[in-house]
């Protein structure tokens, strides 16, 4: 069965940074489409961005423009969400996905907590 | 960006029962190839979203038969034939068709 393993998040203050990983097995991971959701605390679902197979197309919400990057490494099976100038509306729980814009499978997510 | 609009927001049901859940977009949700993106999940308490259906109404791999999805162009309805007790928790649908793919508020059902 797929998975989705999530890690890297954590405490962070406003203005800082995080990178956040997901690492990918038991598919064949260069041929899909990835990407984030976020869940902030007793919310519903937000995506965050999506990459293509080989990382060439990039898409991001508005609201995370210009200080989160979707990155992937198709050799370690590895997404990445570089995320800086963290704001305190960014907290979230940020779950991996498969397929862009079907999300199949999930990953268990990681925790963002952006506080001073 | 797509609005996605459900109704109810919660859902009380009796076991047994059935239970239907309405998922309407702000935009047709057909893309360019005539495949409609619309998927609806499932997120049990404590747990990652789930998905159930995808592209309307296709089962994904392990969902129970009592699960069903239909619709076209901008509405769309997921239904329970007989509510069980692990149905409990909050359903989302969701369009891939256009980006910023969007949620909607999620329905929360509970018995």
């Amino acid at each position: 069965e797929v998975q989705l393993v999530e890690s890297g998040g954590g405490l962070v203050q406003p203005g800082g940074s995080l990178r956040l990983s997901c690492a990918a097995s038991r598919f064949t991971f260069s041929y899909y489409h990835m990407g984030w959701v976020r869940q902030a605390p007793g919310k519903g679902l937000e995506w965050v961005a999506v990459i293509g197979p080989d990382g060439s197309a990039k898409y991001y919400v508005d609201s995370v423009k210009g200080r989160f990057t979707i990155s992937r490494d198709n050799a370690e099976n590895s997404l990445f969400l570089q995320m800086n100038s963290l704001r305190a509306e960014d907290t979230a729980v940020y779950y991996c996905e498969r397929d862009g814009g079907s999300a199949d499978y999930w990953g268990q997510g990681t925790l963002v907590t952006v506080s001073s | 960006d797509v609005v996605l609009t459900q109704s109810p927001l919660s859902l009380p049901v009796t076991l047994g029962q059935p239970a239907s859940i309405s998922c309407s977009s702000s935009q047709s949700l057909v893309y360019s190839d005539g495949s409609t993106h619309l998927h609806w999940f499932q997120q049990r308490p404590g747990q990652s979203p789930r998905r159930l259906i995808y592209k309307v109404s296709n089962w994904d791999s392990g969902v129970p038969d009592r699960f069903s999805g239909s619709g076209s162009g901008t509405d769309f309805t997921l239904k329970i034939s007989r509510v069980e007790a692990e149905d409990v928790g909050v359903y989302y649908c969701m369009q891939g068709t256009h980006w910023p793919h969007t949620f909607g508020q999620g329905t929360k059902l509970e018995i």
